[in-house]
């Protein structure tokens, strides 16, 4: 089955400043890319997805970059602000029964 | 829409109990999941369907049934309780092959005593 890594597990930044994180995966067969942010105690909510088509996408201060050959995916972002605090989570989807796997998450601090 | 719904949000059993967690949605979603999530492990796949009817194994399926009766219902049975299913559980729907975005319940907290 799909394998995916995420890194790093914890992230500090000072606010205003740009947070960069990384997933790889392991089945080329794996189409779709979506991020979710999760707050403490709470669900996980998407935030930014890509398609294997797409090399990449932006939405405000979020964008999510796909590098098919090397099988890995990054999600960025900019003007980090104490509300970006969260643990984030990249995932990768096997066509087939459109299954999910997740990376072990992130935890971004941002630091007023 | 309520979206997806989870029942119950916090559930304390013990040891070889049984019990099912309910997950609904009113999205008229095809594709729905049930997911486990446990410190420093992410969210790892129980069992997913892909329409009423149909069912399959993810990564984590030892201990847990599953049925899809009706397109809004997707129950999740422990049929023995153990302590090693202490976790959060989440249930997802999504409308399909076309549109894979997945939806997430609000959780339920589970502790095997």
């Amino acid at each position: 089955g799909e394998n995916v890594e995420q890194h790093p597990s914890t992230l500090s930044v000072q606010e205003g400043d740009s947070a960069v994180i990384k997933c790889t995966y392991s089945d080329s067969a794996s189409n779709y890319f979506p991020w979710y942010k999760q707050e403490l105690g709470k669900r996980p909510q998407l935030i930014i997805d890509i398609r294997s088509n797409v090399g990449e996408k932006k939405d405000q201060r979020i964008a999510v970059t796909l590098n098919k050959t090397a099988k890995h995916f990054s999600l960025h972002i900019t003007e980090t602000q104490p509300e970006d605090s969260a643990v984030y989570f990249c995932a990768a989807s096997v066509k087939k029964g459109n299954q999910f796997y997740f990376g072990t998450g992130t935890s971004l601090t941002v630091i007023p | 829409n309520a979206g997806v719904t989870q029942t119950p949000k916090f559930q304390v059993l013990k040891t070889g109990q049984s019990m099912t967690l309910q997950c609904a949605q009113d999205m008229n979603h095809e594709y729905m999941s049930w997911y486990r999530q446990d410190p420093g492990m992410g969210l790892r796949l129980i069992h997913y369907s892909v329409g009423a009817g149909i069912t399959d194994q993810g990564e984590v399926p030892n201990g847990y049934n599953v049925s899809r009766s009706t397109t809004e219902d997707f129950p999740l049975r422990l049929l023995s309780a153990a302590p090693s299913q202490t976790s959060v559980y989440f249930c997802a729907s999504s409308p399909g092959l076309a549109t894979p975005t997945q939806y997430f319940g609000p959780g339920t907290r589970l502790t095997v005593l």
